[in-house]
């Protein structure tokens, strides 16, 4: 069963807490991103990586830090600096740099506590 | 700041009825895309058009696209009550890496 699935659902953050959200796809794809959506808003974009060990910042990275060991995997760290996370959290793949459609994963939804 | 702006930011119809979301951006494009996403769920691709179109059609949905005024059109015939989500533009620009920039989105409810 092929697609992008990201874990947990629902995360809850405490003050000064980073917290870490995941994203995997088997459907082999080269690039992996993330986005940002606030309520009644479209999306944004965080960070995008085109390939392993390599990755650049999107329009909101303050506050943010991914990292691509593997094809495979793409994990979003909401760190401290981030004053504002509450958030729904979109990741989302794309087989290569010169194929446009993206697939996304079912979201994380972020709160603080 | 968001490349793609829709327009109506909400619209509610009747089963049955067509429905018209309109999107417009500023710069120049690669693609146009659009996407559904269902209340608190990932997106959906749809439908993507390239600069050198101006119309696409996959089964109910009907895109256009007019580079002369940076406006792009979804419509969705002979809706359901299973087409109630938001629908967002996206483009890639011209000259850009894939990246996608999307609009705020219209909440389209069709009600039974």
């Amino acid at each position: 069963d092929g697609g992008i699935t990201q874990s947990p659902k629902y995360l809850f953050r405490k003050e000064g807490q980073n917290v870490t959200l995941s994203c995997e796809q088997n459907l082999n794809h080269d690039a992996m991103y993330w986005y940002r959506q606030d309520p009644g808003q479209g999306l944004r974009l965080i960070y995008y990586s085109q390939i392993v060990n390599d990755f650049q910042k999107g329009d909101i990275a303050e506050g943010y830090s991914v990292s691509r060991e593997k094809k495979e995997s793409f994990p979003l760290t909401v760190t401290s600096a981030q004053k504002n996370p509450t958030a729904f959290y979109l990741c989302a793949s794309a087989a290569g740099t010169s194929v446009e459609t993206q697939y996304f994963g079912p979201g994380t939804r972020l709160l603080v506590l | 700041s968001q490349q793609g702006e829709e327009d109506p930011q909400a619209l509610s119809i009747q089963e049955g009825e067509n429905a018209t979301m309109n999107c417009s951006y500023k710069t120049s494009i690669n693609n146009l895309q659009w996407y559904r996403q269902n209340s608190g769920r990932g997106l959906v691709h749809l439908i993507l058009i390239r600069s050198n179109e101006r119309e696409k059609h996959s089964g109910r949905l009907r895109v256009t696209l007019d580079t002369s005024k940076k406006s792009s059109s979804l419509l969705i015939t002979a809706s359901r009550a299973a087409d109630t989500a938001s629908y967002f533009c996206a483009t890639v620009p011209k000259g850009g890496y894939n990246k996608l920039i999307f609009g705020a989105g219209t909440r389209l409810a069709v009600h039974p």
